[in-house]
């Protein structure tokens, strides 16, 4: 089975611009979650969705937003794009949204803001 | 809200020694669980282990085990039998007992080099 898959993998793009990031689940996983790892640090939790609903959100600002479709995938926008906000972005999938339910991460999307 | 501190930028190892990594978290809940993730070059997140809070014993996978010191809110990896492949940075990361959702809190990660 194909795992947790991101595209693009590389992004390049200008300060004030908009970028829109897609994943796609592991089939049958009905949770979508979204992380920001800037170089050097840890992933920070930005969005979970389960069966397109938001369950959770981080404390990043209103220019960031997301949804789920009803084939369970997902985008991540981004608007008026800061330098701050290049960085690795992590998708990661899970079948239900429970404590007992594993996250399984993608590869990642390395955006660059210019 | 939790935090999660990993106060090992870097460490090296020696193929087939073993290494720890040490891992604090600070939390006013009571259930919850505790992972260590792998991150190679290919920067897939890989789990490497779980701990239940709620569980005393501590959890091993393998050559990989931690030391789990609830009262301490310490949870650290030991890595034994050390193979080049466990190059990777490794991240130490936090959820909550939580069935509305299951988000980790990760810490700032450690990278570990195993030197042949």
């Amino acid at each position: 089975d194909a795992g947790v898959t991101q595209s693009p993998t590389h992004l390049i793009k200008t300060r004030g611009q908009q970028v829109t990031l897609r994943c796609s689940p592991i089939s049958g996983h009905k949770s979508v979650s979204w992380y920001q790892q800037v170089l050097g640090q840890g992933p920070q939790f930005i969005f979970q969705y389960y069966e397109k609903e938001e369950r959770g959100r981080g404390n990043f600002p209103d220019r960031f937003s997301a949804r789920q479709f009803p084939n369970y995938s997902s985008e991540l926008n981004v608007n008026a794009l800061l330098l701050g906000d290049s960085a690795l972005y992590l998708c990661a999938s899970s079948f239900v949204v429970s404590y007992n339910s594993p996250l399984h991460f993608g590869n990642g999307t390395r955006l660059t803001v210019t | 809200a939790q935090t999660v501190t990993q106060s090992q930028p870097e460490m090296s190892v020696q193929e087939a020694e073993t290494v720890t990594l040490s891992c604090t978290y600070d939390t006013s809940e009571n259930n919850y669980y505790l992972f260590w993730y792998k991150q190679p070059p290919s920067r897939q997140m890989i789990l490497v282990i779980r701990q239940e809070a709620y569980k005393q014993q501590n959890a091993t996978e393998n050559r990989f085990s931690v030391n789990f010191q609830k009262a301490a809110k310490s949870f650290s990896l030991k890595i034994s039998d050390s193979q080049l492949g466990d190059t990777a940075m490794y991240f130490c990361a936090f959820m909550k007992h939580n069935n509305a959702g299951n988000m980790l809190t990760f810490g700032g990660g450690t990278r570990l080099m195993v030197k042949p």
